[in-house]
């Protein structure tokens, strides 16, 4: 069975922390991996991996995808309030070429 | 700017009424979904559509029917509404696979 698995569940940091979080995932037929972030509403789209080793980065966050080990990191730097949210690993995938979402990890950033 | 649309933010229904959830987008997609969020469960696919009268299920389907009549709009369906299908409801789309998903706003249901 296709399943992505993501840790912690729930992390609370300091204002200026970094942060990782992970995510695994057993995906048949492996196409794309994404994050996403979460507030109060929508899911917005963070990041797409396709290839191992590339690290995409956009300001303070970055991620990275392992196709070998099967996981991916997300980074946070200097971590601000405004990082408050659910963070969400996707991976597409399967026998359909669906979308397979982790359960999230919860960031609270502490001023 | 993608935007994806539902109709509702919250929706309160008795047990056993039919409930219909709407959802556009105005990004011409080729793709449509609707997933339900549960605490600690993340996001389960309920159906999705690739094509207008196209659908497929995704992996919680039952209890569910979903109607795509036009590309911009995918309804789904509570047939006979039940306590345990009150959740929240994400509709999103994409231009085709692998490629992001754009979710809405997300309708809060509730069943009582």
């Amino acid at each position: 069975e296709d399943k992505v698995v993501q840790s912690p569940l729930s992390l609370v940091v300091h204002e200026g922390d970094t942060v990782t979080l992970n995510c695994s995932y057993e995906v048949t037929n492996f196409r794309s991996l994404l994050w996403y972030k979460q507030e109060k509403k929508a899911p917005t789209f963070l990041f797409m991996l396709t290839s191992s080793g590339i690290e995409k980065k956009s300001g303070r966050l970055s991620s990275i995808l392992d196709k070998k080990e099967l996981f991916s990191i997300l980074n946070i730097t200097a971590t601000q309030t405004g990082d408050s949210a659910v963070y969400l690993c996707a991976v597409e995938g399967g026998s359909a070429s669906k979308i397979i979402f982790g359960s999230g990890t919860r960031l609270s950033i502490r001023p | 700017d993608v935007k994806v649309t539902q109709s509702s933010r919250y929706l309160v229904k008795r047990t056993g009424e039919k409930v219909f959830l709407e959802c556009v987008q105005d990004m011409d997609h080729e793709n449509m979904f609707w997933y339900r969020q549960d605490p600690g469960l993340g996001l389960r696919l309920i159906y999705f559509s690739y094509d207008v009268k196209m659908k497929e299920k995704g992996d919680i389907p039952e209890g569910y029917s979903v109607s795509r009549e036009k590309k911009e709009r995918f309804s789904l369906i509570l047939e006979s509404a039940s306590t345990n299908q009150t959740s929240m409801y994400l509709c999103a789309s994409n231009l085709y696979s692998n490629q992001p998903q754009h979710f809405g706003d997300g309708t809060r249901l509730s069943i009582l």
